[in-house]
């Protein structure tokens, strides 16, 4: 699988938006762009997945640049209950198991 | 429908005894995992299975046995405790045949592990 890199931490002010970046330049064609979160002392939870195109649900908005050299989360109106560990996993199509890195420390800060 | 459990929340082993991590899932799923996350990093898969009766090793798995012999539930056993695998453990479990979403997983809530 490819190898991801996620800045250590970033801080966000309740109500805007964050945006978190990954970058995964050695992505292959059939590979995901997959993003969990873990709330402090929870298990893991999905968020959301792409391939190449931009994706959006409920939870957050996943933008992939054109070449798939990197990703950006987009979590649109970010709430004190969004703090969390951010993690951004590349995985080959039914693959079913996850390389999870340290992750991106995301505070929202009133 | 309580999706993944774990049993129990809370250990506190002495070296060189042994235990076991249940963990039950109520969803049908095929696959499941056990992962370790020690301070301040990412989780690590210790072994996984893909279905009823079968087990395979993942990254870390030396000191750890598995079972899966009902397709609820995956069995993780410290034969021999040691302090270094004082951790959080987390169960997942997933699905096969999720068009366009394969194998997202669903983890229980862990099991906080200390050895003394």
């Amino acid at each position: 699988d490819a190898k991801t890199t996620q800045p250590t931490s970033m801080d966000c002010a309740e109500g805007r938006a964050a945006n978190l970046p990954c970058n995964h330049s050695t992505i292959s064609g059939n590979e995901y762009v997959y993003w969990y979160r873990q709330i402090h002392s929870q298990g893991p939870q999905y968020i959301i997945h792409g391939l190449k195109n931009n994706e959006t649900n409920e939870m957050a908005s996943l933008i992939i640049t054109e070449d798939r050299k990197s990703s950006t989360l987009i979590l649109p109106h970010a709430t004190l209950r969004d703090t969390a560990v951010y993690y951004c996993i590349v995985r080959v199509i039914n693959d079913y198991k996850l390389s999870f890195g340290a992750g991106t420390t995301v505070t929202v800060r009133a | 429908n309580a999706g993944v459990t774990q049993t129990p929340k809370f250990r506190v082993l002495k070296t060189g005894q042994s235990m076991t991590l249940l963990c039950a899932q109520d969803m049908n799923h095929e696959y499941m995992y056990w992962y370790r996350q020690d301070p301040g990093m990412g989780l690590r898969l210790i072994h996984y299975s893909v279905g009823e009766g079968t087990t395979a090793k993942g990254e870390v798995p030396d000191g750890y046995n598995v079972s899966r012999l009902k397709k609820q539930n995956f069995l993780l056993g410290l034969e021999s405790a040691a302090p270094s695998q004082t951790s959080v453990y987390f169960c997942a479990s997933s699905q096969t045949r999720q068009k366009d979403r394969a194998h997202e997983q669903y983890f229980g809530p862990g099991t906080r592990l200390t050895v003394t």
